[in-house]
């Protein structure tokens, strides 16, 4: 079946270092791929997207990597702060279609000062 | 996100009872979502609607129904609530099928 998941439950990494977090998915029909974060007692928040025809996207501190051949996406954070501490997790879709967003179950990025 | 908001926060029911969760948003999207959480599995779909008039089953919508009554209300029942109905359910809204979708701030559930 098609699964979406991530290669580590738990990341901890030091204030002002870089995180990486991964995700591995499975369905090479999945032109859509979205990276969010839940905080602790909040609903999941939006942090950016990328789409198959891109390799990289950058954000404010965040860059996503996708490489389509070993069907990887990541997560960058630069210079990682306290408030970067949350569950993040990648989601999958094929646009314009009515299949659902599929999630992973999510990294949890501990900061450590 | 204060643009999709989710009532009540926080419900404790009993067993067999009905309860109904609401979802309002103001940003204009035309598709919402219903999603339950439970630690290790992640998000469920339990229901989805594209618009007033359309309302589809997700991969766990046993045990639930929904009603759309406008473009900005999704509200989500449980007819007869049970012990492992018990978790974080969300509302999610999305401009596009198969867009991104942003969610409401959560509902915790508790069936005793």
């Amino acid at each position: 079946g098609e699964s979406v998941g991530l290669h580590l439950p738990t990341l901890s990494v030091q204030e002002g270092d870089n995180s990486i977090i991964n995700c591995a998915y499975s369905n090479s029909a999945s032109d859509y791929f979205i990276w969010y974060k839940q905080e602790s007692g909040k609903g999941p928040q939006f942090i950016i997207d990328i789409r198959s025809n891109m390799d990289k996207r950058q954000g404010q501190r965040v860059t996503v990597l996708l490489n389509k051949t070993v069907k990887h996406l990541s997560l960058q954070i630069a210079a990682t702060q306290p408030g970067d501490s949350a569950v993040y997790f990648c989601a999958e879709i094929i646009t314009g279609t009515a299949s659902k967003l599929t999630f992973g179950t999510g990294t949890r990025l501990q900061v450590t000062l | 996100d204060a643009d999709v908001t989710q009532t009540p926060r926080n419900r404790i029911t009993k067993t067999g009872k009905r309860i109904m969760l609401e979802c309002s948003q103001t940003k204009g999207h035309d598709r919402m979502y219903w999603y339950r959480q439970d630690p290790g599995l992640g998000l469920r779909l339990i229901y989805y609607s594209f618009d007033v008039k359309d309302i589809n089953k997700g991969e766990i919508s046993d045990g639930y129904s929904v009603s759309r009554q406008a473009q900005a209300k999704f509200s989500l029942s449980l007819e007869s609530a049970i012990p492992n109905q018990t978790a974080l359910y969300f509302c999610a809204t999305s401009v596009t099928r198969g867009g991104a979708q942003y969610f409401g701030p959560g509902t915790r559930l508790l069936v005793l």
